[in-house]
Parts: C-alpha cells; structure tokens; sequence
C-alpha cells in the first residue's frame, strides 16, 4: 500500500483556472506538509498543518490554500492559476511537526499555459 | 541566500569514484537530516544525525554533523550508478522545516 498518495499525477491548465490536489497518508501521522519543487530542484515548504495548527510559510500567495477534511487528508486548492505556478507540488507527512522523518508523495506535476 | 547551502550543486563522475556533498549554515541546527530523490519520485529520508561531530555510516555513504551542529557533510566512497539522484539536507532550526539547495549527482557506468 502507498504511504502518501497524490492525485493527479500531472496537471496541466490554462492560466486563470483553479485547480485542486489531492493528497492522502495511511500512516497514521498527525502532520502533513506540502511543497513546491521548482525547475532548479530546491525544494520550498508552503504548508504544514497538524490538527491544532496550520503554519503558513509566508512567501505562499494567498491564492493557495490547503484544506483537511480530516487528519489522513491535505487537500492543496489554487486559484487564478499563474504562469510561475508551474512546477512539482509534494505532499508529506511526518509522526509530528517537531523535524521527524518526513514521507513523501510521489509529486504532482503542474505546467500551466 | 538560502538557509542551507549545499555544494556542489551538480556532480558528474565515473562510477568508482569517490565525492563528498557539503551543506552549510549559519544557523543551528539540533538534527539535520540527508534525503535522496531520484528522478520523478519524491525525496526518501538516507539518515538522521543529532549529535555535533556524530559519524554514521550507511553501506558507502558516511555522513558527518559538524561539531558546532551548522554544518554536514555527505562522503559517497566507490559511486555505483544507482546512487544517481538528487542529494538533499534538511532540517528545521526553528518551528520550520528547510530543505538545502540540492546537489544533483550522476554516476556514470
């Protein structure tokens, strides 16, 4: 069984759409994370949030916004999709917040037109 | 300037070399951790170290935290292709997790 799971495995939109990602852990982990992987390979961190907190990195536009409907699920939402948005998204989680091991998705990959 | 720096950025060498994969910081970290990704995955964590001047060794990667807990460095002895991919360091100096800008690695058979 996959750890972390995302959906869709490539994205690609017109510029202006919003669109939705999808991720899952069966790990049982109280935090979830997600990424931007951009062309140069440097991975940066938008989101991570556990049930009693979201921690928001604060260079993430407000056009992106993650929902959890429940402890399992991280839901990543982008509106007015940009040409820059174009990149590698990741979903993570961890056992907690606190620099534990962290258990990645295998990556959406998003090119926007 | 990112948080953690890592050098080189690209490597290209035959396989049976040896290399070494540097990350540094000017802040301090209580653990730094070593993640690999390889192409069209997602990074899978290598190792842990916690203790400043702690070595740990797994098979041919030997992987040092400086003693002042800024800086790590990764020693790949005899390079196989199968080590190819992107080498990443990490860790959260506070309650934010960085990841290093990445060093990516090619063994050529």
């Amino acid at each position: 069984d996959t750890a972390v799971s995302q959906t869709p495995k490539y994205l690609v939109t017109q510029m202006g759409n919003d669109k939705s990602i999808k991720c899952e852990q069966n790990l049982g982990h109280d935090t979830m994370y997600w990424y931007k992987q951009d062309s140069k390979k440097f991975l940066k961190i938008m989101f991570s949030y556990n049930n009693k907190e979201l921690i928001i990195n604060e260079t993430v536009p407000n056009r992106f916004s993650p929902k959890s409907p429940d402890k399992a699920h991280l839901n990543l939402h982008i509106n007015s999709l940009e040409l820059g948005d174009s990149a590698v998204y990741f979903c993570a989680s961890s056992q907690d917040s606190g620099g534990e091991t962290q258990y990645f998705g295998p990556g959406t990959r998003l090119l926007v037109l | 300037t990112q948080l953690l720096e890592q050098s080189p950025q690209f490597l290209s060498i035959q396989e049976g070399e040896n290399l070494t994969v540097y990350c540094n910081s000017s802040s301090v970290f209580s653990s730094l951790q070593w993640y690999r990704q390889e192409p069209g995955e997602g990074p899978v964590l290598l190792v842990t170290v916690v203790t400043g001047g702690e070595v740990k060794k797994l098979k041919r990667l030997t992987f040092q935290f400086g003693d002042a807990r800024k800086d790590s460095s990764l020693h790949i002895t005899a390079a196989q292709p199968g080590d190819t991919g992107l080498y990443l360091c990490a860790g959260a100096p506070g309650n934010q997790f960085y990841f290093g800008t990445g060093t990516s690695l090619t063994v050529i058979p």
